[in-house]
């Protein structure tokens, strides 16, 4: 199986800050990669796909880089709704696995 | 607009079968349909996908116990989780499969106990 090893696990960070997440695979994934946020008591929610295209309807202040085995997830500037558990998934191969997540809150 | 709706029992005895029903409104007909679940011990975990056309994978760790079938008549899909244990307590999502799993059901708690 593909491990995916997110970074860091938690993150306090304000409004208007810049933040950045990362996943790392355990072998390379090209750009079979995507993001997706999760409140409590809901579902995830795709916010990338393909390590880097932004899922419709979702802020312009998410982004995604990288291919093989480095991605990030950057939000530019921290909105109240943003403060959410975020996780990374690989769809490159069989089995399908996600990264254990990281735990955005707000300072 | 997608709509997925996962239903089913919200307690299943160790050792029994757990059933889950998934049902989807709108475009789903080109698409795998994926089934994940989350517990607080094993974080987000996918358990198979399903393509309309019967087309099946499902996760290595599971595929012994794990049934996946597809109703087009009536735009369901269902999973089924044989030999049961405490370690199946989970919420289950269905959700559409595609370059990423852009729609999701709400999930459904399903817990193993006597």
């Amino acid at each position: 199986d593909i491990q995916l090893t997110q970074s860091p696990s938690f993150l306090s960070a304000s409004i208007g800050d810049r933040v950045t997440i990362t996943c790392r695979a355990s072998q390379g994934i090209s750009t079979y990669l995507a993001w997706y946020q999760q409140n409590p008591g809901k579902a995830p929610k795709l916010l990338i796909y393909g390590a880097s295209t932004l899922q419709r309807g979702v802020p312009s202040r998410f982004s995604g880089s990288g291919s093989g085995t480095q991605f990030t997830l950057t939000i530019s500037s921290l909105q109240p709704e943003d403060f959410a558990t975020y996780y990374c998934q690989q769809l490159n191969s069989y089995p399908i696995t996600f990264g254990h997540g990281t735990r955005l809150d707000i300072k | 607009q997608v709509q997925l709706q996962e239903s089913g029992p919200g307690l299943v005895r160790p050792s029994e079968t757990l059933t889950l029903t998934c049902t989807v409104s709108g475009d789903i007909i080109s698409y795998y349909l994926s089934w994940v679940r989350q517990s607080a011990g094993r974080g987000l975990e996918w358990i198979g996908r399903i393509h309309t056309t019967g087309g099946v994978h499902s996760n290595p760790s599971l595929t012994s116990r794990v049934w996946m079938s597809v109703d087009t008549s009536k735009n369901q899909f269902s999973l089924r989780l044989t030999s049961v244990t405490d370690a199946d307590t989970a919420v289950y999502y269905c959700a559409r499969d595609s370059q990423g799993f852009d729609y999701w059901g709400q999930g459904a708690l399903v817990t193993v106990s006597s």
